[in-house]
């Protein structure tokens, strides 16, 4: 069966340092990754994606993530942190042998940047 | 170009009641996705539906349908009301055809569903 886990509830940063939000998949065939964030009250807001090719996939607002089929992991980075980034970050991914195309999400972390 | 939007935006039901929620999928979109969203939990797939018809379903009882229009927007009901049916109610839309599982989905900004 497909599943994601995000081991971080919580991601505590300070603004102007990287930061690393953990994400690692268990499915059958290939993977297809993706990362979303939202904000309170709000829904959610498509970062990026890997379907294939380069392990580094760079996305909106400066974040991009990298992914690492030995260690069925795809963290998202970002260089530096900005206080409006703090929000509920969330991993999903897609099997490529299972039949439809629903998202499978993690629980999600929280992204704490302080001033 | 206009993004996914979902209507009401918060609604309060009884146990046992009927809910029907509304989405508008993006301009040029053609599938429609509906997640449940609990509080401190990462969405759970219900269903999707591409050209009218349903061709994915979550584990979710036969209580949720839906349907899909031929503008491509698109309503989730829930019959028979349970409280732990309070959530977040997401729409996403995508474009491609069926079983592309590569597509992205974009999402409205949900449906806060309260059931008493």
């Amino acid at each position: 069966a497909q599943s994601v886990a995000q081991p971080e509830d919580q991601v505590n940063v300070a603004e102007g340092n990287p930061l690393t939000v953990k994400c690692t998949y268990s499915v059958s065939g290939n993977p297809y990754l993706f990362w979303y964030v939202q904000y309170p009250n709000r829904g959610l807001q498509f970062l990026l994606k890997y379907i294939t090719g380069d392990n580094l996939v760079k996305g909106s607002y400066g974040f991009e993530a990298e992914f690492n089929k030995s260690q069925t992991s795809f963290h998202l980075k970002k260089p530096s942190a900005l206080v409006s980034d703090s929000a509920l970050y969330f991993c999903a991914v897609r099997d490529g042998q299972q039949a439809g195309t629903a998202l499978i999400f993690g629980k999600g972390t929280t992204l704490s940047v302080s001033s | 170009e206009t993004g996914v939007t979902q209507s009401p935006t918060h609604l309060i039901k009884t146990r046992g009641q009927q809910v029907t929620l509304r989405c508008s999928s993006q301009s040029g979109h053609n599938t429609v996705s509906w997640y449940q969203q609990a509080l401190g939990q990462g969405p759970q797939f219900i269903f999707q539906y591409y050209r009218e018809e349903e061709n994915g379903r979550g584990n979710f009882p036969p209580r949720f349908s839906g349907l899909q229009f031929p503008n491509y927007s698109s309503e989730l009901n829930v019959n028979a009301l349970e409280l732990d049916d309070s959530a977040l109610y997401l729409c996403a839309s995508s474009l491609g055809a069926s079983g592309s599982v590569t597509d992205t989905q974009y999402f409205g900004p949900g449906t806060r569903l309260t059931v008493l």
